[in-house]
Parts: C-alpha cells; structure tokens; sequence
C-alpha cells in the first residue's frame, strides 16, 4: 500500500515561513492535498491539487509537489496557524484514498 | 451549503457491529462524480481513511480493513451507512464522513463534525 511520510513536529517563529513535507514514492505523479486540524475539530481542507486554495484559505498558504516530496508552505505565520497538518492523496489506478502521518505546527 | 454530520452509538461492546450514519444537505449523491467517504482518527492519532461510497454506488474500502467494513447510500433519505464487524478496542477513535466533490482529485472539501467512538466492555 501507498505511504505518505511526514515530519511529526515543525516550529516557527510568528512571521517566519514553515514547510511541511510530505514524502511518497514518486508523489509527483499524484495531486497532493492538505488538511488542517485545530485541537477538537474536523480538518479543514487548505490546499487541493498540489497547491491550489479553497476559498477562504489565505494566500499565505501556498503548496508544491515534485518528485517524492510535497511540500505545503505557510508564510508569514500567526498564532493561529498552530495546528496539526496532514496530506492526503488519491491513487487513482487502485482508487484508493491515503493519508500522511501527520505534522504538529508549534508557533513559538 | 453542505453539511454533513455523523451520527451513531458512542459505546459499543468488543465483538459487536458498529453502524454509523452520515447525514448530509447541500448536494446530491446522485450527481456524477460525487462521493461521500468515511474517515477515523483515534485519539492523539493520524487521519485513516475508511471506505468511499460513489454517487454510481461504486465503493472502495481501505485494503486493512476491507473484510470488516460495509458501506451503502440512501439517495432519498441523503444518508450514507458505515457499519464496521468485530469491533475491538483498538477502533476507538473519531470517526468522520466527508463530501469528495467530483473533479476535485480526491480531496474531501467538507467534513462533518465527528462522532467518537469507544469500544469498551
């Protein structure tokens, strides 16, 4: 089965730029989404197709995906983004659903 | 608007079946393309998908847990069943259905609330 490797843990300084990857074989080849979750909600989706925005999601949330590595990239970072990140993938050939291991976002 | 929400025991018994309900509005099961997905989470844990039922009644279930789970739609009554077998204490967690719009790549837009799940004699 398909895995999507992710960093536990990431911390920021407010202001500063976080990245988040999300690693997977050949991952380029698949559209990568995102998925933020504050303590005690459902996750929010913040980016669909490799990098674009629902809307309501801030610029500041941007998103790539080449290679074996997706990145999602926060800019200019607040408080208010502290919260768990996951990626997501969908295989289409076997058109099953997968998701990472999951990031915690410390703002410091 | 769409909405979803989940609804179902909170306390199930070791052996027994769970069955959860997702209730949505907002859009149809019926549209090409659509589908409706059943996630978990147990606690202080990662996002696991579960099962995805398609607007054609196609499903899809995880490959770890394809023999316990079964998942049906009741395109009138904007209801989608998940019911999971043998339940263990390992189960217990959050479980969440989620809109997968048609054309979105298989991102899921829209979350319901979660319904926890404990799995205890």
């Amino acid at each position: 089965s398909y895995v999507l490797t992710q960093p536990p843990s990431v911390s920021v300084a407010p202001g500063k730029t976080a990245r988040i990857t999300c690693g997977g074989n050949n991952i380029g080849s698949k559209s990568v989404h995102w998925y933020q979750q504050k303590p005690g909600q459902a996750p929010v989706l913040v980016i669909y197709y490799d990098s674009d925005r629902p809307s309501g999601i801030p610029e500041r949330f941007s998103g790539s995906n080449s290679g074996n590595t997706a990145t999602l990239t926060i800019s200019r970072v607040e408080a208010g983004d502290e919260a768990d990140y996951y990626c997501q993938v969908w295989d289409s050939s076997s058109d099953l659903y997968v998701f990472g291991t999951g990031t915690k976002v410390t703002v410091l | 608007q769409i909405t979803l929400k989940e609804s179902g025991p909170t306390l199930v018994k070791p052996t027994q079946t769970l069955t959860l309900t997702c209730t949505f509005s907002g859009f149809s099961l019926s549209t090409s393309g659509v589908g409706v997905g059943w996630i978990r989470q147990p606690p202080g844990k990662a996002l696991e998908w579960l099962a995805l039922i398609y607007w054609d009644d196609d499903k899809r279930y995880s490959p770890s847990l394809k023999s316990r789970l079964t998942i049906t739609k009741d395109t009138s009554k904007n209801q989608v069943v998940l019911t999971m077998t043998n339940m263990d204490p390992v189960d217990t967690a959050t479980y969440y259905c989620a809109h997968r719009p048609a054309g979105g790549g298989g991102a899921f837009d829209i979350w319901g609330q979660g319904t926890m799940v404990t799995v205890s004699s």
